[in-house]
């Protein structure tokens, strides 16, 4: 049963440290999404990958994040330094075309 | 630039009713459709999806979508609804790419 895997999926972490997220992708997706998900804002595209190449991470706050597909079975997602505002549920999905599978998430909560 | 609108925020259905759950969408380019199913503490779950074929569009637990390009719309319904459609469904829209822009959900919940 192909699924996409996300790990940890649940962090608590104090401001200031760093996180990372990871993303195993379904075995061959050549497509990677991060969206993170809130109350208030409801589903953000942070950045997407296809072939690993990044094609739009328009979404993420530059300073602090950053995505990276280090291998086509690995995709990261780090915050560095950790803020309160980033608490969320952030989302890996893949997809080979138009329909996206998506990861159960990581529930991230910064304190 | 693509973008979706889901008209309601909260949708009530007692158990057994019709669910009509409104999507309009705006897109520069021949658009693919997507409803996603997010149960409480769960991942999103495709409900179905639409990509220039036939314009009725069924998917999975007796849901369908009707793309209609005159009113730009694909809403969301079913004939009967069960409790366990109790959830937030998101209407999502990829135009040229496979970027998938999420609406800001529909929270539908049934009554017994």
């Amino acid at each position: 049963d192909a699924r996409v895997t996300q790990t940890p999926r649940h962090k608590v972490t104090e401001m200031g440290q760093e996180v990372t997220m990871r993303c195993q992708p379904i075995l061959g997706h050549n497509t990677v999404f991060w969206y993170r998900q809130t109350m208030m804002q409801g589903l953000e595209l942070l950045a997407y990958f296809r072939n690993r190449a990044p094609l739009d991470d328009s979404g993420m706050p530059k300073d602090r994040f950053s995505a990276e597909m280090p291998d086509a079975t690995l995709a990261t997602l780090k915050i560095q330094p950790s803020e309160p505002r980033d608490s969320a549920v952030y989302f890996c999905a893949s997809s080979l075309g138009f329909e996206a599978f998506f990861g159960q998430g990581t529930r991230l909560t910064v304190v | 630039a693509q973008s979706v609108t889901q008209l309601d925020s909260h949708v009530s259905v007692s158990e057994g009713t019709p669910v009509l759950l409104r999507c309009n969408y705006s897109s520069s380019y021949s658009p693919s459709l997507f409803w996603y199913v997010q149960h409480p503490n769960k991942g999103l779950q495709l409900l179905l999806k639409y990509t220039s074929a036939a314009t009725l569009v069924k998917g999975i637990n007796g849901f369908e979508a009707e793309f209609k390009k005159s009113e730009t719309s694909f809403h969301l319904t079913k004939p009967s609804a069960h409790m366990s459609d109790a959830a937030e469904y998101f209407c999502v829209v990829s135009g040229n790419t496979d970027k998938l822009i999420f609406g800001t959900g529909t929270r539908l919940q049934v009554f017994p």
